[in-house]
Protein backbone atom coordinates (compact mmCIF):
# COMPACT_ATOMS: atom_id res chain seq x y z
CA UNK A 1 0.00 0.00 0.00
CA UNK A 2 2.03 3.12 -1.22
CA UNK A 3 -0.41 5.55 0.20
CA UNK A 4 -1.55 9.13 -1.06
CA UNK A 5 1.31 10.72 -2.82
CA UNK A 6 1.70 15.03 -2.93
CA UNK A 7 4.02 17.03 -4.87
CA UNK A 8 5.71 18.97 -3.75
CA UNK A 9 5.64 18.98 -0.19
CA UNK A 10 6.80 22.41 -0.13
CA UNK A 11 5.94 25.65 -2.90
CA UNK A 12 7.15 28.88 -2.13
CA UNK A 13 6.10 31.66 -4.85
CA UNK A 14 5.36 35.05 -5.32
CA UNK A 15 2.30 36.61 -4.80
CA UNK A 16 0.69 36.88 -8.71
CA UNK A 17 2.59 33.31 -9.87
CA UNK A 18 0.45 30.44 -10.63
CA UNK A 19 1.26 27.01 -9.16
CA UNK A 20 -0.05 23.60 -9.80
CA UNK A 21 0.06 20.33 -7.28
CA UNK A 22 -0.17 17.35 -8.41
CA UNK A 23 -2.01 14.18 -5.98
CA UNK A 24 -1.74 10.59 -6.80
CA UNK A 25 -4.55 8.37 -5.11
CA UNK A 26 -4.66 4.77 -3.79
CA UNK A 27 -4.26 3.23 -7.02
CA UNK A 28 -7.84 1.26 -6.67
CA UNK A 29 -9.66 4.15 -5.43
CA UNK A 30 -11.79 5.90 -7.29
CA UNK A 31 -12.83 9.35 -5.52
CA UNK A 32 -10.38 11.68 -4.73
CA UNK A 33 -10.86 14.87 -2.70
CA UNK A 34 -9.23 18.27 -2.20
CA UNK A 35 -8.91 20.25 1.22
CA UNK A 36 -7.13 23.40 2.47
CA UNK A 37 -6.09 23.59 5.68
CA UNK A 38 -5.00 27.22 7.50
CA UNK A 39 -2.75 27.57 10.47
CA UNK A 40 -5.30 26.76 13.66
CA UNK A 41 -7.77 25.40 11.79
CA UNK A 42 -9.11 22.24 10.64
CA UNK A 43 -9.73 21.31 6.97
CA UNK A 44 -11.54 22.29 5.04
CA UNK A 45 -13.47 21.03 1.56
CA UNK A 46 -12.72 22.25 -1.76
CA UNK A 47 -13.76 19.83 -4.05
CA UNK A 48 -13.95 15.97 -4.88
CA UNK A 49 -13.89 13.82 -7.67
CA UNK A 50 -15.70 10.55 -8.91
CA UNK A 51 -13.19 8.72 -11.70
CA UNK A 52 -12.70 11.75 -14.37
CA UNK A 53 -15.80 13.83 -13.00
CA UNK A 54 -15.32 16.67 -10.59
CA UNK A 55 -19.06 16.64 -9.00
CA UNK A 56 -19.08 19.51 -6.43
CA UNK A 57 -16.97 22.35 -5.41
CA UNK A 58 -16.99 24.17 -2.53
CA UNK A 59 -17.59 28.34 -2.62
CA UNK A 60 -13.91 28.58 -1.31
CA UNK A 61 -12.92 27.33 -4.81
CA UNK A 62 -12.81 31.23 -6.30
CA UNK A 63 -12.52 31.02 -10.24
CA UNK A 64 -8.77 31.03 -9.90
CA UNK A 65 -8.81 27.88 -8.69
CA UNK A 66 -9.14 25.01 -10.82
CA UNK A 67 -8.71 21.19 -10.28
CA UNK A 68 -8.35 18.30 -13.12
CA UNK A 69 -8.14 14.57 -12.81
CA UNK A 70 -7.97 13.61 -16.10
CA UNK A 71 -7.74 10.23 -17.03
CA UNK A 72 -9.58 9.44 -13.34
CA UNK A 73 -5.99 8.48 -11.20
CA UNK A 74 -3.76 11.42 -10.52
CA UNK A 75 -5.37 15.14 -10.29
CA UNK A 76 -3.61 18.42 -10.27
CA UNK A 77 -5.27 21.49 -8.18
CA UNK A 78 -3.75 24.98 -9.95
CA UNK A 79 -3.95 28.54 -8.14
CA UNK A 80 -3.76 31.43 -10.22
CA UNK A 81 -2.48 34.89 -9.63
CA UNK A 82 -1.85 33.78 -6.24
CA UNK A 83 -2.45 36.19 -3.29
CA UNK A 84 -0.94 36.12 0.40
CA UNK A 85 -4.44 34.04 1.67
CA UNK A 86 -3.75 31.57 -0.43
CA UNK A 87 -1.07 30.33 1.90
CA UNK A 88 -1.93 27.26 3.50
CA UNK A 89 -1.51 23.21 3.74
CA UNK A 90 -3.39 22.07 0.39
CA UNK A 91 -4.64 18.09 1.09
CA UNK A 92 -5.54 15.58 -0.81
CA UNK A 93 -7.36 12.22 -0.14
CA UNK A 94 -8.75 9.11 -1.50
CA UNK A 95 -11.12 6.82 -0.84
CA UNK A 96 -13.73 3.77 -2.56
CA UNK A 97 -17.18 5.00 -3.45
CA UNK A 98 -19.55 4.54 -0.90
CA UNK A 99 -21.64 1.46 -0.68
CA UNK A 100 -25.38 1.81 0.15
CA UNK A 101 -25.37 1.44 3.50
CA UNK A 102 -21.36 1.68 4.33
CA UNK A 103 -19.56 4.38 4.21
CA UNK A 104 -15.81 4.09 3.41
CA UNK A 105 -12.78 6.08 5.19
CA UNK A 106 -10.66 8.66 3.50
CA UNK A 107 -6.93 8.35 3.45
CA UNK A 108 -4.84 11.80 2.97
CA UNK A 109 -1.29 12.33 1.58
CA UNK A 110 1.25 14.42 3.71
CA UNK A 111 0.09 17.68 2.05
CA UNK A 112 1.37 20.32 -0.29
CA UNK A 113 2.30 23.55 2.59
CA UNK A 114 2.04 26.90 0.31
CA UNK A 115 3.84 30.11 1.43
CA UNK A 116 2.76 33.10 -1.07
CA UNK A 117 5.61 35.99 -0.10
CA UNK B 1 -25.06 23.02 7.46
CA UNK B 2 -23.00 20.90 9.92
CA UNK B 3 -20.43 22.37 12.82
CA UNK B 4 -17.96 20.49 14.91
CA UNK B 5 -16.75 22.20 17.70
CA UNK B 6 -13.13 21.36 20.04
CA UNK B 7 -13.20 23.26 23.06
CA UNK B 8 -9.72 21.98 24.06
CA UNK B 9 -7.31 24.39 21.94
CA UNK B 10 -4.46 21.85 23.73
CA UNK B 11 -4.33 19.64 26.27
CA UNK B 12 -1.18 17.16 27.95
CA UNK B 13 -1.24 13.93 29.37
CA UNK B 14 1.41 11.75 30.96
CA UNK B 15 2.99 8.67 29.34
CA UNK B 16 1.05 5.95 30.06
CA UNK B 17 -2.03 7.63 31.55
CA UNK B 18 -5.76 8.00 29.74
CA UNK B 19 -6.90 11.34 28.31
CA UNK B 20 -10.31 12.03 26.89
CA UNK B 21 -10.66 14.77 24.24
CA UNK B 22 -14.10 16.53 23.93
CA UNK B 23 -16.05 17.02 20.81
CA UNK B 24 -19.82 18.10 19.86
CA UNK B 25 -21.25 18.64 16.69
CA UNK B 26 -24.44 20.33 15.36
CA UNK B 27 -26.82 18.57 12.63
CA UNK B 28 -30.20 18.08 11.92
CA UNK B 29 -29.44 14.81 10.27
CA UNK B 30 -30.59 11.63 12.13
CA UNK B 31 -28.00 9.50 9.95
CA UNK B 32 -23.90 9.82 9.85
CA UNK B 33 -20.63 9.00 10.73
CA UNK B 34 -18.25 10.59 12.89
CA UNK B 35 -14.35 10.47 12.84
CA UNK B 36 -11.06 11.36 14.91
CA UNK B 37 -8.29 11.82 12.43
CA UNK B 38 -4.30 12.15 14.17
CA UNK B 39 -2.06 14.41 12.67
CA UNK B 40 1.44 14.50 14.12
CA UNK B 41 4.10 16.87 13.26
CA UNK B 42 4.71 17.51 9.75
CA UNK B 43 2.87 14.13 8.96
CA UNK B 44 0.00 12.86 7.21
CA UNK B 45 -3.23 12.51 8.56
CA UNK B 46 -4.37 9.18 9.88
CA UNK B 47 -7.81 7.60 10.53
CA UNK B 48 -7.71 6.96 14.18
CA UNK B 49 -11.16 5.70 14.58
CA UNK B 50 -14.92 5.97 13.35
CA UNK B 51 -18.77 5.44 14.66
CA UNK B 52 -21.76 4.84 12.90
CA UNK B 53 -24.62 7.31 14.15
CA UNK B 54 -26.87 4.50 13.89
CA UNK B 55 -24.69 2.03 16.25
CA UNK B 56 -25.52 2.42 19.87
CA UNK B 57 -22.22 0.54 20.96
CA UNK B 58 -19.44 2.94 21.00
CA UNK B 59 -16.53 1.89 18.55
CA UNK B 60 -12.93 1.12 20.19
CA UNK B 61 -9.87 0.74 18.18
CA UNK B 62 -7.10 -1.10 20.58
CA UNK B 63 -6.61 1.76 23.27
CA UNK B 64 -8.79 4.29 21.24
CA UNK B 65 -12.30 4.26 22.29
CA UNK B 66 -14.96 6.62 21.71
CA UNK B 67 -17.83 8.10 24.27
CA UNK B 68 -20.60 8.85 21.70
CA UNK B 69 -24.19 10.71 23.35
CA UNK B 70 -25.98 10.84 19.80
CA UNK B 71 -28.82 12.43 22.00
CA UNK B 72 -26.08 15.28 23.28
CA UNK B 73 -24.55 15.53 20.25
CA UNK B 74 -21.27 14.70 21.76
CA UNK B 75 -18.14 12.26 20.65
CA UNK B 76 -15.27 12.61 22.68
CA UNK B 77 -12.12 10.31 22.00
CA UNK B 78 -10.51 8.64 24.90
CA UNK B 79 -6.76 7.76 24.82
CA UNK B 80 -5.70 5.03 27.34
CA UNK B 81 -1.73 3.83 28.61
CA UNK B 82 -1.05 7.44 26.44
CA UNK B 83 2.21 6.87 24.72
CA UNK B 84 4.83 9.30 23.40
CA UNK B 85 3.71 8.55 20.35
CA UNK B 86 0.32 9.60 20.30
CA UNK B 87 1.51 13.59 20.81
CA UNK B 88 -0.07 15.09 17.07
CA UNK B 89 -3.16 17.46 16.78
CA UNK B 90 -6.14 15.50 17.33
CA UNK B 91 -9.20 16.53 14.54
CA UNK B 92 -13.06 15.34 14.78
CA UNK B 93 -14.87 15.11 12.13
CA UNK B 94 -18.27 15.11 10.88
CA UNK B 95 -20.09 13.01 7.46
CA UNK B 96 -23.94 12.71 6.09
CA UNK B 97 -25.11 8.91 5.85
CA UNK B 98 -24.61 7.59 2.15
CA UNK B 99 -27.74 9.14 0.44
CA UNK B 100 -27.98 12.10 2.94
CA UNK B 101 -30.84 14.58 1.49
CA UNK B 102 -28.37 17.10 -0.93
CA UNK B 103 -26.41 14.12 -2.30
CA UNK B 104 -23.38 15.46 0.52
CA UNK B 105 -22.45 11.96 1.07
CA UNK B 106 -18.81 12.85 0.74
CA UNK B 107 -17.65 16.05 2.59
CA UNK B 108 -16.19 15.43 5.78
CA UNK B 109 -16.47 18.47 8.45
CA UNK B 110 -13.73 19.02 10.81
CA UNK B 111 -12.88 20.62 13.85
CA UNK B 112 -9.95 23.13 14.55
CA UNK B 113 -8.63 20.59 16.31
CA UNK B 114 -6.87 19.16 19.66
CA UNK B 115 -2.78 19.58 20.12
CA UNK B 116 -2.22 16.47 22.28
CA UNK B 117 1.54 16.48 24.04
CA UNK B 118 2.07 13.35 25.82
CA UNK B 119 5.06 13.59 28.25
CA UNK B 120 7.75 11.50 29.70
Amino acid sequence: DTGVSQNPRHKITKRGQNVTFRCDPISEHNRLYWYRQTLGQGPEFLTYFQNEAQLEKSRLLSDRFSAERPKGSFSTLEIQRTEQGDSAMYLCASSLVPGRSSNQPQHFGDGTRLSIL
Amino acid sequence: AQTVTQSQPEMSVQEAETVTLSCTYDTSESNYYLFWYKQPPSRQMILVIRQEAYKQQNATENRFSVNFQKAAKSFSLKISDSQLGDTAMYFCAFMKHVGGAGGSNYKLTFGKGTLLTVNP
